[in-house]
């Protein structure tokens, strides 16, 4: 199976500032069957982006997706308060689904 | 719109058979993989595996020999069975909805279930 893996474990930002946070794919996922999540306190997982790129209903753009092969990235461009959360990326290229183990981002 | 509800016991005792339903309301369960996820306490997610309306199974192979899943669309519901439980199976699970375009894409509120002996 796919094993990915998300750096950091935590990211530790100001309101405003800009995330990066990556995720690696331990294979090369075919046609880009990537997919992000958020998840705060509580609450269960909201999709974010799949495709690698596309924003999923509802999200706003300044959340956004990006790479290919074994290399994606979310970008958040201007951390609002509520954008403090773990996020989570899944691959679904074969049958055997992954999560990564998560990105904590915490206000600074 | 779709909801996804999960239901079962939230305690299980050691070595026994851990038993959940999803009930899926507002959409057809035709066309999509339908999950399950869990998440251990201050821990990441873990995808358990998923079943198709068609019988098509996917499970992690790590739980693989311990799991079941099924569907009956004629009451919209899917179930997991996990068996030989240990403390190690505690946490919150979820159901949820998948496909091959946004992969697991609509979730449950998630379940807490706790093994003990």
């Amino acid at each position: 199976d796919i094993v990915l893996t998300q750096s950091p474990g935590t990211l530790s930002l100001s309101p405003g500032e800009r995330a990066t946070l990556s995720c690696r794919a331990s294979q090369r996922i075919s046609s880009d069957y990537l997919a992000w999540y958020q998840q705060k306190p509580g609450q269960a997982p909201r999709l974010l982006i799949y495709g690698a790129s596309s924003r999923a209903t509802g999200i706003p753009d300044r959340f956004s997706g990006s790479g290919s092969g074994t290399d994606f990235t979310l970008t958040v461009s201007r951390l609002e308060p509520e954008d403090f959360a773990v996020y989570y990326c899944h691959q679904y290229s074969r049958s055997l689904w992954t999560f990564g183990q998560g990105t904590k981002v915490e206000i600074k | 719109q779709v909801k996804l509800q999960e239901s079962g016991p939230g305690l299980v005792k050691t070595s026994e058979t851990l038993s959940l339903t999803c009930t899926v309301s507002g959409a057809s369960m035709n066309n999509y993989y339908w999950s399950w996820i869990r998440q251990p306490p201050g821990k990441g997610v873990e995808w358990i595996g998923y079943v198709h309306v068609s019988g098509t199974t996917s499970y992690s192979p790590s739980l693989k020999s311990r799991l079941t899943m099924s569907v009956d669309t004629s009451k919209n519901q899917f179930s997991l069975k996990v068996s030989s439980v240990t403390a190690a199976d505690s946490a919150i699970y979820y159901c949820a909805r998948g496909n091959y375009l946004h992969g697991v894409e609509v979730w449950g509120q998630g379940i807490t279930v706790t093994v003990s002996s």
